[in-house]
């Protein structure tokens, strides 16, 4: 089971910020997203895809549909600089990521 | 506050053995699956195994492993002392990696990591 994300995305201030995850019939599955920034360990930030866990800013947010799911990142700031990485399920037999997708925002 | 801190980490030669600690604190440890996820050098994440919480199972939860570590680790919990161990065994170069501790946000292994450990360093060299 093979979850694809773009290597990169690049956006200026202010400007919103997508970023997708692919995977066969997806959107049967649950999806949760994680950033990593650099020299850190990983931070959930959409979890069941859609829900924000607490401390998380409202700028990010979530869907998932079909084949495809996505984070969405609304005003995207320089702090949300990151690696961020898609997490499912894999035929409820082992836990999958996807490759990660390097955020640039400047 | 949720803290996870992980130890044992080191510098083995392809074929020695090392075990990994977590040790859990802020929560109540026996309500929650824990999962070991690594991360090579400049790579992405990648789980490694989980163990889950089951009133059912005689040893309180259920083992889980990805395929490219089966049969050479065991995942184990210890809830009197709000641990988790990854025992490795057989290591290869391609276990390099750095090793994250997560706490799952249910009792079930498959659901998301809201709460990760620090790392600790895995070097497979001879």
């Amino acid at each position: 089971y093979d979850l694809t994300q773009p290597p990169s995305v690049s956006v200026s201030p202010g400007q919103t910020a997508s970023i997708t995850c692919t995977g066969d019939n997806l959107g049967g599955e649950y999806v949760y997203w994680y950033q990593q920034k650099s020299g850190q360990s990983p931070v959930l930030v959409i979890s069941e895809d859609t829900r924000r866990p607490s401390g998380i800013p409202e700028r990010f947010s979530g869907s998932n549909s079909d084949n495809t799911a996505t984070l969405t990142i609304s005003g995207a700031q320089p702090i949300d600089e990151a690696d961020y990485y898609c997490q499912a399920w894999d035929r409820h037999t082992e836990v999958v990521f996807g490759g990660g997708t390097k955020l640039t925002v400047l | 506050e949720v803290y996870l801190v992980e130890s044992g980490g080191g510098l083995v030669q392809p074929g020695e053995s090392l075990r990994l600690s977590c040790t859990a604190s802020g929560f109540t440890f026996r309500n929650y699956a824990m999962t070991w996820v690594r991360q090579a050098p400049g790579m992405g994440l990648a789980w490694v195994s989980a163990f889950s919480v089951s009133r059912i199972s005689s040893s309180g939860g259920d083992p889980y492993y990805a395929d490219s570590v089966k049969g050479r680790f065991t995942i184990s919990r210890d809830n009197s002392k709000n641990t988790v161990y990854l025992q490795m065994s057989s290591l290869r170069a391609e276990d390099a990696a750095t090793y994250y501790c997560a706490k799952s946000s249910t009792s079930s292994w498959n659901a998301g990591f809201d709460m990760w450990g620090q790392g600790t360093t895995v070097t497979v060299s001879s």
